[in-house]
């Protein structure tokens, strides 16, 4: 069975850190892009990042650039969010999302998401 | 990176047929045959409906449809089932610079 799950959400400060991870299962992990959607409480998906196969390629929404990095490690099947500077409307549910082949020919499995809330 | 727009809600009764749009710009949806649907129900991870504009994963009830034209895609559902009142996102990519794009979403109802 095809399957991500999200881990490392959580209470954090604000200005603080946190990694997200995104273990994967049941496909060919390093063949595919894969995807960060976070979406705030009450609000709509907010793309975050993606990530080419090889891990060569990495791409950020203008909101997360220079805070956040993505990264896999492929000999895992794990994905990772690593998030700095850390901002209240940073709050949200991060999913993971494996794309069918790369992400802008859509998102065809998701994670269960991971909360993360930034508050003093 | 600015969102596609959705209209908040949309709604139809049993058996009805109901569309939704999502607006973009030649950046976006104009300029590439990139748009996917999400469904999201309460308290659930979303799940790709639509991708390419117009393709169904396998699985996906043939009663959803998409399509395009210039700056606007469409969502159609047919037939309309209790268990299709959800949420609805629109996704276009954006090119190498704003990679992708979502719609505000659509609170779909069925009456």
């Amino acid at each position: 069975e095809v399957q991500l799950l999200e881990s490392g959400g959580g209470l954090v400060q604000p200005g603080g850190s946190l990694r997200l991870s995104c273990a994967a299962s049941g496909f060919t992990f390093s063949t595919y892009a894969m995807s960060w959607v976070r979406q705030a409480p009450g609000k709509g998906l907010e793309w975050v990042s993606a990530i080419s196969g090889s891990g060569g390629g990495t791409y950020y929404a203008d909101s997360v650039k220079g805070r956040f990095t993505i990264s896999r490690d492929n000999s895992k099947n794990t994905l990772y969010l690593q998030m700095n500077s850390l901002r209240a409307e940073d709050t949200a549910v991060y999913y993971c999302a494996k794309a069918r082949q790369l992400v802008r020919h859509g998102m065809d499995v998701w994670g269960q998401g991971t909360t993360v809330t930034v508050s003093s | 990176q600015s969102a596609l727009t959705q209209p908040p809600s949309a709604s139809g009764s049993p058996g009805q047929s109901v569309t939704i749009s999502c607006t973009g710009t030649s950046s976006d949806i104009g300029g590439y045959n990139y748009v996917s649907w999400y469904q999201q129900h309460p308290g659930k991870a979303p799940k790709l409906m639509i991708y390419e504009v117009s393709e169904r994963p396998s699985g996906v009830p043939d009663r959803f449809s998409g399509s395009k034209s210039g700056n606007t895609a469409s969502l159609t559902v047919s037939g309309l089932q209790a268990e299709d009142e959800a949420d609805y996102y629109c996704s276009s990519y954006a090119g190498s610079n704003n990679f992708e794009v979502f719609g505000g979403g659509t609170k779909l109802t069925v009456l």
